[in-house]
């Protein structure tokens, strides 16, 4: 099994409706973090979260919130999606010992059409 | 202006060539220069770093980095077409936790 998991994988959803992407992870990290990929403009970060009591807004973080469970659960929400929000979502882990360089982990990605 | 600036691609080569991919960054705070390969349709992984300046050798992958003129490098020595995807560079700076990310760049070895 795969140590970052999201679920679903593909969705395709209509405009106004509420989507959530889940993200779990077997790795033990106390760093979680979603990511938004657009062709051209690489990963932006959109939410992180350095334990379950600590959420943060990252650069894109408008028309999305998030939800930290667990230590091991992020859950990233569209509450209501628009076509622009269609993009590839990854969630990704880190931990604080990795050394400076903050190695991310990343899951395979949920991907999300918005028509 | 973005604070990391990486051509798209494509870049397509034939196996065996040295390929050489090439990102330019802005912020000076910026320590640790890294380098993640993407696989169609997973998430992208770590390949190796380079913490200030210098270079760093592994395999037929080599990084190299030049603060001086704010640009960094990858090299892939024989090319093969398992190392056909998209290579994002990434860099943070010592202390903090923010990675940015190039927007990668794409690149096909035909066999």
């Amino acid at each position: 099994d795969a140590d970052v998991t999201q679920t679903p994988r593909n969705r395709i959803t209509k405009t106004g409706k509420r989507i959530m992407l889940e993200c779990s992870q077997t790795k033990g990290h106390d760093r979680m973090y979603w990511y938004r990929q657009d062709p051209g403009l690489g990963l932006q970060l959109i939410y992180y979260s350095f334990d379950v009591k600590d959420i943060n807004k990252g650069e894109i973080s408008d028309g999305y919130s998030v939800s930290r469970q667990a230590q091991a659960k992020f859950s990233l929400s569209l509450e209501s999606a628009i076509p622009n929000q269609t993009a590839l979502y990854f969630c990704a882990t880190s931990d604080w010992t990795s050394g400076g360089a903050g190695e991310l982990f990343f899951g395979e990605g949920s991907r999300l059409t918005v028509l | 202006q973005k604070e990391v600036e990486q051509d798209p691609g494509p870049l397509s080569v034939p196996e065996g060539a040295i390929v050489s991919l090439n990102c330019t960054y802005s912020n000076s705070a910026f320590q640790y220069f890294m380098w993640y390969r993407q696989y169609s349709r997973k998430g992208p992984e770590l390949l190796m770093y380079t913490y200030s300046s210098g270079n760093k050798e592994d395999g037929r992958f080599t990084a190299q980095v030049d603060k001086s003129s704010k640009y960094i490098s990858l090299f892939i020595r024989d090319s093969q077409p398992s190392d056909s995807a998209t290579y994002l560079c990434a860099m943070k700076d010592t202390g903090g936790f923010k990675t940015i990310f190039g927007a990668g760049t794409r690149l096909f070895v035909k066999a």
